[in-house]
């Protein structure tokens, strides 16, 4: 079986300051990767990140990047210059071989002026 | 446009009512999957089929059940046997069974109780 855990409820961020959201991980495969969604107000889910586990170097994708610690089974995103459309709820997933997405909690986060 | 569309996009069940969600996709897409979540949760999967007159039961496939006739259609029908099934339905799909290919969301279904 494999889970996610995301900690952090809830954050807060100013506009144009920086926050990372923390998740942990467990799973038993070797090969794997993980995502981190998106999902507005709207209730759309919008991918925003991947990393592959065998890849040591850490992803990004413009204001978004990951510090991904396999040893550790951690995988948190960073947000930096935050921009009120960052608003949304964040989920970090995990996926295996088996094809099946397991997604954490969630953290829901408010970017404030 | 391609993409996933789901509908409707709220429905309501009367008590012993089973219910049909509608999920197609034009991306030429393999595999499909159908989630649900719940305030305070994250997605937990149903049910997913990653070819055509095959699929597999998810983590909560009790009360509900599903087709996959077609590869642009995935419907997921909620039974009576569900017995909490207000929630909100997503629909996914992924272009293979690769994992490393992330999965696209449909903009969801929500189902009350009457």
């Amino acid at each position: 079986a494999q889970t996610v855990t995301q900690s952090q409820p809830e954050m807060s961020v100013q506009e144009a300051e920086t926050v990372t959201l923390s998740c942990t991980y467990d799973t038993s495969e070797s090969n794997y990767y993980l995502f981190w969604y998106k999902q507005p107000p709207s209730r759309q889910m919008i991918l925003v990140i991947r990393q592959e586990a065998y890849k040591q170097q850490n992803a990004t994708e413009n204001r978004f990047s990951v510090n991904f610690q396999k040893a550790a089974k951690s995988f948190s995103l960073k947000i930096s210059d935050s921009q009120l459309g960052d608003t949304a709820m964040y989920f970090c997933a995990l996926t295996g071989t088996a094809s099946k997405l397991t997604f954490g909690t969630g953290t829901r986060l408010q970017v404030t002026l | 446009d391609g993409g996933i569309t789901q509908s409707p996009k709220y429905l309501f069940r009367k008590e012993g009512q089973n219910v049909t969600l509608s999920c197609e996709q034009n991306l030429n897409h393999d595999a499909m999957y159908w989630y649900r979540q719940d305030p305070g949760q994250g997605l937990r999967l149903i049910y997913y089929s990653q070819i055509v007159n095959d699929f597999q039961k998810g983590d909560i496939a009790e009360g509900y059940s599903v087709s996959r006739e077609k590869k642009e259609s995935f419907p997921l029908t909620v039974t009576s046997a569900q017995k909490n099934p207000t929630a909100f339905y997503l629909c996914a799909s992924r272009i293979g069974v690769t994992s490393n290919q992330p999965q696209h969301f449909g903009d969801g279904t929500r189902l009350s109780i009457l």
